[in-house]
């Protein structure tokens, strides 16, 4: 079955970096578009970054773009997120997400997440 | 950016009651539209996509609908593992965007 495990979240200083990464699992890592979504504590979902399958397309949210870069590495089965120039709104719990064969800006399976603390 | 506003933000509600969440798209975005749930504690779970889909597995009580700017999600006969937090979402064009949430409380 498919698995998400995010890693690499913590407690970092404003205007520090961050990387996250997400091991996947259960399917064909390489065919997929992948995703990182967030939820701020008590808050909704917040779309972050789209990456497509083949590392030609990556797309961002408003709020993120120049700042984070999201990137995979096929052969590893892994998906990043480096997040540079923090602030205390990028606190969140940080998800990595499948997307389904048909659509890849759907959200088809979900991590269960690594919480990112922005705070001196 | 298309903003997504859902309603209502939270509701009550008893067990087999029906239940209806509506989304609202600031522009057309022709049934591009998924629907989300969220138990606490615990990452989404997609339910619907193309505005009245289902995604293999999602029990027959939930149902989609709506086109151009306004969707809707019933829930026919609500059961206890029903509560939670409900997301709509756009995938009309880039920046992906997320409706507010509406929160389906026990009564």
């Amino acid at each position: 079955q498919v698995q998400l495990v995010e890693s690499g979240g913590g407690v970092v200083q404003p205007g520090r970096s961050l990387r996250l990464s997400c091991a996947a699992s259960g399917f064909t890592f390489s065919s997929y578009g992948m995703h990182w979504v967030r939820q701020a504590p008590g808050k909704g979902l917040e779309w972050v970054a789209l990456m497509s399958y083949d590392e030609t397309n990556k797309y961002y949210g408003d709020s993120v773009k120049g700042r984070f870069t999201i990137s995979r590495d096929n052969s590893k089965n892994t998906l990043y997120l480096q997040m540079d120039s923090l602030r205390a709104a990028d606190t969140a719990v940080y998800y990595c997400v499948k997307a389904p064969d048909y659509d890849p800006y759907l959200f088809e399976y979900w991590g269960q997440g690594t919480l990112v603390t922005v705070s001196s | 950016d298309i903003q997504m506003t859902q309603s209502p933000s939270s509701l009550s509600a008893f067990v087999g009651d029906r239940v209806t969440i509506t989304c609202r798209a600031s522009q057309g975005i022709s049934n591009s539209l998924a629907w989300y749930q969220q138990e606490p504690g615990k990452a989404p779970k997609f339910l619907l996509y193309a505005a009245s889909r289902l995604e293999s597995g999602v029990p027959p009580r939930f149902s989609g609908s709506g086109s151009g700017t306004h969707y809707t999600l019933t829930i026919s006969r609500l059961q206890p593992e029903d509560f939670a937090t409900y997301y709509c979402q756009q995938y009309y064009s880039t920046p992906l965007t997320f409706g507010g949430g509406t929160k389906v409380e026990i009564k």
